[in-house]
């Protein structure tokens, strides 16, 4: 069976600061690796993924992820926070199998402070 | 519109009531997933349906949790008997396609309080 955890609650960033919010995922085969993110009063939403190919990939507004499959490992970084980064943020998995069950952590709400 | 649209967006209910919770995927998509997340937690898987045919039930709770897509396009979550820990917000995510590489699209979430 596949799970993530999110082991940070919590984080809160001064503007402009960099971020990391860590993501362990387990799984037993070839995995998906997904974060979303929660702005606000709306629906999550698909921030960045990994299928395969290049491990480190990007957002459309700086985020990034490393995929690291040694230390089961997807953490999102961001070099520089915005106040409008506020949010909940979800790392999920899939197994990549038949279809597309989608396992994920318990989130981590980044508040940026001005 | 052109999201994922979910109907109501709150829902109160009495101990023992019976709820439906309505989801309007975005069209042409295929897979429709219910997920449950309480308070502080992260979505739980429920179900997933690719068109009408239900293929994975594995995460309702308990039966008297039934999902149903007829016609492979509204979805409806039904609940009967509501108990407390029932209350959680209810999330449905559609996606054009069922290979698990695909986007999630969620709506904004059904969220049921049981008194």
């Amino acid at each position: 069976a596949q799970s993530v955890t999110q082991l940070d609650s919590q984080v809160p960033v001064f503007e402009e600061a960099p971020v990391e919010l860590r993501c362990n995922y387990s799984s037993s085969v070839s995995v998906y690796l997904f974060w979303y993110v929660q702005y606000p009063n709306q629906g999550l939403q698909l921030l960045l993924k990994y299928l395969s190919g290049s491990t480190l990939v990007e957002s459309i507004n700086g985020f990034e992820a490393e995929f690291n499959k040694s230390q089961t490992s997807f953490h999102l970084r961001k070099p520089s926070v915005h106040i409008s980064d506020t949010a909940e943020y979800f790392c999920a998995v899939s197994d990549g199998g038949g279809y597309q069950k989608v396992t994920f952590g318990t989130g981590t709400k980044l508040q940026v402070i001005p | 519109g052109a999201g994922v649209s979910q109907s109501p967006r709150y829902k109160v209910a009495k101990r023992g009531q019976d709820v439906a919770l309505r989801c309007d995927p975005i069209s042409g998509h295929v897979s429709l997933f219910w997920y449950q997340q309480a308070l502080g937690q992260g979505p739980e898987f429920l179900t997933y349906f690719q068109n009408e045919a239900q293929l994975d039930k594995s995460g309702l709770p308990s039966d008297r949790f039934f999902a149903e897509r007829p016609e492979g396009s509204v979805s409806t979550l039904k609940i009967q008997r509501t108990q407390q820990e029932d209350s959680a917000v209810y999330l449905c995510a559609s996606s054009f396609s069922g290979s698990g590489t695909g986007e999630l699209f969620f709506g904004e979430g059904s969220r049921l309080t049981v008194l």
